[in-house]
Order: C-alpha cells, then sequence, then structure tokens
C-alpha cells in the first residue's frame, strides 16, 4: 500500500450531475496530481496542486476543476457530467512536484460511472 | 507530438519465461523515464525511474533499460511469476521548468500462465 487513500471507491452518476472525488496525500507529501484513465488506456494527466495551488494543467476543458487543503488533502470536481466522463480516476502524490527524481504514489482510483 | 508509444500491447507467457516489453517516445524535453506496473483496478506502482544518463536499472527481477539517443526503453521481467500478471505502464516526464508533466502509455497488458 502507497498511503495515499481515495474515495470512494465507486460511483455512478448520470449525465449533467455534478460529482466530487477525494485523495488523502501520503504523509509529508505536499503535492498532488490527478489522471483520468479511460479502460483499456494509460493515465491522462489532469492537473496537479503544489502547496494548494494549481500548477499545471492537461487537456482537460474547465468543468475539471480541484482544490488542495492545508493539509494537502484534494478534491477533483467535475461539472455537467457526460458520457465520456466515465472512468478510473487516480490520484498520486508526491513529495515536491512532478520533477526530477519525485516519485509518484499512486491511490487506488474512484471508478466513475455516468450513465 | 509529445508520445509514448508501447509494444506489444498484451502478451501472454508461461510461468518462469523471460519476456521484454517495449517503449518508445517523441517526449521532448526529456526529464526521466519511469516503469509501472498496475494490477487491475489498482494504481500504478513504480517499478524503477531513470534519467538521461542511466542505461540500466534494477528491481529484483525487472530490469529497465533506456536508450535515450534512440529514444528507447525496455523493461525485462526474468523468471516470471502469476503474481506478475499487469499491466506495465512506461512514463516519460517532460521537463518543464515549474513542474515536470507526466505523459503515459497505453501499457502492455501481460497475462502470465501455469
Amino acid at each position: 500500500e502507497t498511503g495515499v487513500t481515495q474515495s470512494p471507491t465507486h460511483l455512478i452518476k448520470t449525465r449533467g450531475q455534478q460529482v466530487t472525488l477525494r485523495c488523502s496525500s501520503q504523509s509529508g507529501h505536499n503535492t498532488v496530481s490527478w489522471y483520468q484513465q479511460a479502460l483499456g488506456q494509460g493515465p491522462q494527466f489532469i492537473f496537479q496542486y503544489y502547496r494548494e495551488e494549481e500548477n499545471g494543467r492537461g487537456n482537460f476543458p474547465p468543468r475539471f476543476s480541484g482544490l488542495q487543503f492545508p493539509n494537502y488533502s484534494s478534491e477533483l470536481n467535475v461539472n455537467a457530467l457526460e458520457l465520456d466522463d466515465s472512468a478510473l480516476y487516480l490520484c498520486a502524490s508526491s513529495l515536491g512536484q512532478t520533477g526530477s527524481y519525485n516519485e509518484q504514489f499512486f491511490g487506488p482510483g474512484t471508478r466513475l460511472t455516468v450513465l | 507530438k509529445n508520445q509514448v508509444e508501447q509494444s506489444p500491447q498484451s502478451l501472454i507467457i508461461l510461468e518462469g519465461k523471460n519476456c521484454t516489453l517495449q517503449c518508445n517516445y517523441t517526449v521532448s524535453p526529456f526529464s526521466n523515464l519511469r516503469w509501472y506496473k498496475q494490477d487491475t483496478g489498482r494504481g500504478p506502482v513504480s517499478l524503477t525511474i531513470m534519467t538521461f544518463s542511466e542505461n540500466t536499472k534494477s528491481n529484483g527481477r525487472y530490469t529497465a533499460t533506456l536508450d535515450a539517443d534512440t529514444k528507447q526503453s525496455s523493461l525485462h521481467i526474468t523468471a516470471s511469476q502469476l503474481s506478475d500478471s499487469a499491466s506495465y505502464i512506461c512514463v516519460v516526464s517532460r521537463g518543464l521548468g515549474g513542474y515536470n508533466k507526466l505523459i503515459f502509455g497505453a501499457g502492455t497488458r501481460l497475462a502470465v500462465h501455469p
């Protein structure tokens, strides 16, 4: 186990709804990254938070937003859900930004199904 | 375009046999290359991280190689075990100054049969 936890484990929503996913980073880690992994694909980078500020973002629309709290836990919010948002959402924490040799530790993921 | 391509897409081997997975990338600027193991329904777990100057790195029965000139990497698994059945993902870190963006391959799905 990596020490990174995510909740909920599974979630079913309908198109147009909003969802909030949560992540608790490994103790001492100040950076959290979120990824979307469609079935049979590699994870796609959504965004990264470093010390409570977003400092990097992938090719995802503004309806994907996030927060990082003072204890470095994080939330991923998705508004106006679409069918294509169905995926495994992974959270990863690291000490420092995802640069040089900083290793990322992944949580088990949240499986989101949009009907 | 910054991409990571892996081959084969899937592989079946018998327990005890060796195998090699391939990764080609076109990511620039290059920072480092990582191999992850992902069990079904779980998050990826890091196996190795290599920088530009490292040609090979081992982690138990896993050995990764990197040729930064040809932009190729391989992951060799020795004496495979049933527990090696998983997806193996090649990830290249793109150095962008303030943070490094990770570019993931689609993975190779390995099945080890008894």
